[in-house]
């Protein structure tokens, strides 16, 4: 089985200030990573992904999210937040071996931006 | 490319009445889709996942005869709610796999805001 858990319901920072969205995962065999952006009543916003290869991917928006296989974790980052960023951040996973590409997703993380 | 789109974007419906929902692959081939349901602030869950021409695989708790979904082409997935109730209300989001080159991703629609009367 697959899981994913992102640790804080809600994230809180300042305009300009880095921003870190936390993750981590659980899967039997090798994962590929995506995180996912939601604004209101709006599908998802694909991000970033982690398939294989550098640990440090840069995604969509300046976001960039390193993969750490040893913490099963893969944090979202961003280096100085935006207004705009506030919304709500989906972390998935899928694990290799699963048919049909079943992604697996944490119960998001509200990202709010203070100017 | 890789554009997903979903028809209607909202609808309201009085309880016991059945609503199609539509989900597009507008410039792919889409050899999987997937149906979501989403409550306010909460996670994605899967419903279903279907392959086209063939019976949607469901999971567990989803009531196939009551989310009845149809992939009858590369390119179009339905998915009904038959004899809808308030509680059927919710946020339905579809998506869809295999574009060539990517096809570890899934892309998804606007979503459909349901709400039953």
């Amino acid at each position: 089985a697959q899981s994913v858990a992102q640790p804080e319901d809600q994230v809180n920072v300042a305009e300009g200030n880095p921003l870190t969205v936390k993750c981590t995962y659980s899967v039997s065999g090798n994962p590929y990573l995506f995180w996912y952006v939601q604004y209101p009543n709006r599908g998802l916003q694909f991000l970033l992904k982690y398939i294989t290869g550098d640990n440090l991917v840069k995604g969509s928006y300046g976001f960039e999210a390193e993969f750490n296989k040893s913490q099963t974790s893969f944090h979202l980052k961003k280096p100085s937040a935006l207004v705009s960023d506030s919304a709500l951040y989906f972390c998935a996973v899928r694990d290799i071996g699963t048919s049909y590409g079943k992604l697996t997703f944490g119960q998001g993380t509200i990202l709010t931006v203070h100017p | 490319g890789a554009v997903v789109s979903q028809h209607p974007s909202r609808v309201i419906c009085k309880s016991g009445t059945s609503v199609k929902i539509e989900c597009r692959s507008l410039d792919f081939q889409a050899t999987t889709m997937f149906w979501y349901r989403q409550f306010p602030k909460q996670s994605l869950m899967l419903m279903a996942t279907s392959n086209e021409g063939s019976k949607a695989t469901y999971e567990q708790g989803v009531e196939k005869d009551k989310f009845l979904i149809n992939h009858a082409s590369l390119t179009l997935s339905t998915l009904t709610v038959t004899s809808a109730h308030p509680e059927d209300s919710s946020f339905y989001i579809c998506s869809a796999s295999g574009l060539w080159g990517r096809d570890n991703e899934q892309f998804f629609g606007p979503g459909t805001r349901l709400t039953v009367l």
